[in-house]
This record gives structure tokens, sequence and C-alpha cells, in this order.
């Protein structure tokens, strides 16, 4: 079975400041790691997804997550928060056989001006 | 560009009520999926189909839940007698490919309140 952890269900930030949202999976198997950020009363939009290739994976909007095997962390980050990266983001897990995506419970990410 | 589109957005019926919603991927995508988000969490997998083949409805909620993808483009999904529990929003996403690193592409979703 397979979980998906978000430390966190809200986090603040000033804009300008580090974002860092974590997430923590559990799989018995090599996962495919996905996050997706949704704004408000819209469906999900894919910022970036781990695949195997490079561990450092580099997504939309400045965001980037760094897969870490042996913490089974895959935690999004942003150099400097914009009032716009505010929005509820999702990490989630998946892997080969199904495709099926199971989420974390997600992060509300605030940016104050 | 046309995305995954989902009809209608919004619901609202009362309890008993058998719902239907419809889910449109994006041409040519071989997977369909159903998801269910409730306030404050992450979506549910539900049910999926590859083509026109459903190859997993073991997550739907109950037997009031079915899904159907006639001739593998489509995809609509009913709910039987709604209870207010099944109050959500419920997303649909299409990705192209077999291997589980495809990305899912998710609609708008159709948020439904069950009076």
């Amino acid at each position: 079975a397979q979980s998906v952890t978000q430390l966190g269900s809200h986090v603040s930030v000033s804009e300008g400041a580090l974002v860092l949202l974590r997430c923590n999976y559990s799989s018995s198997v090599p996962p495919y790691l996905f996050w997706y950020v949704q704004y408000p009363n819209q469906g999900l939009q894919l910022l970036l997804k781990y695949t195997s290739a490079a561990t450092l994976v580099k997504g939309i909007n400045g965001f980037e997550a760094e897969f870490k095997k042996s913490e089974t962390s895959f935690h999004l980050t942003k150099p400097s928060a914009h009032m716009s990266d505010a929005a509820e983001y999702f990490c989630a897990v998946s892997y080969r056989a199904g495709n099926m995506l199971t989420f974390g419970g997600g992060t509300r990410l605030m940016v104050k001006p | 560009d046309t995305g995954v589109s989902q009809d209608p957005r919004h619901k609202i019926t009362k309890r008993g009520q058998n719902v239907t919603f419809r889910c449109d991927p994006i041409s040519e995508h071989n997977r369909l999926y159903w998801y269910r988000q409730t306030l404050g969490q992450g979506p549910e997998f539900l049910t999926y189909f590859q083509n026109e083949a459903q190859l997993e409805k073991s997550r739907l909620l109950s037997d009031r839940f079915s899904a159907e993808r006639p001739k593998g483009s489509f995809s609509t999904l009913e709910i039987q007698r709604t209870e207010q529990g099944d109050s959500a929003m419920y997303l649909c996403a299409s990705s192209m490919g077999t291997g589980g690193q495809e990305t899912q592409y998710f609609g708008p979703g159709t948020r439904l309140l069950v009076l």
C-alpha cells in the first residue's frame, strides 16, 4: 500500500521568502511522485513530477523538488514567494502498475505582503 | 488547446435523487480517471478506464456509484439514491500511456451538494 503525508496543512510565508512544503511517501515499490497546485474553484494543475531520472526536478513557476530515497521525501521549494503562489498544494504518488494517484491531504500556502 | 471538460460544474440535488456527471477527456487520451475531493482533503481515487475498459472499480465508494466510458471517449459517473455524505467535488482526469508516470490532466470538477 502507498500513502502520502504532507506535514503542515497551512503554511504562511512573506512575499519574497523561501517556500518549503513537505511531502513524505510510503511505497513498497519505486514510486513516481507529483506535485499539483489547485487554485480556488479550479482543477489541479501539474507543477512537476519525478519519474526516476534526475532527483532534482524543476517545474513551472520557479518551483522545484528533490527526491530523497533515504528520507522517503519529495519536498517542494521555491526561493522567493509571490502573491500569486497562494493556493492549495498536493503531493501525490503512483507506481507503474496502475497510475492511480494517491494524494496527500494538501497544504494551503498563504503569502503575506 | 482543449483541456478536460466536465459538465455540469455545479449540481444541487435532494437526498435520494440520482445524478449523472459527464467528463470529456483530452482528445486521444486513452486513460480516464474519476476522483472525489471532500472539503479540506486531497482527491481520492474512485475508478479508471483504459479506452472503454474499466480496469479498477473496487475503490468506488458503494454500489450506488457506477461509471461508464462507452466508446472510449467521454465518460459518465452516476450516483444513485444520493446521500448527504456524497456532497463533494468530483474530478475527472485523463492521460496518454500506460506506464504509470504519465501526467494526469484534471478538469475543473463538478461540485455536488446533496440537501
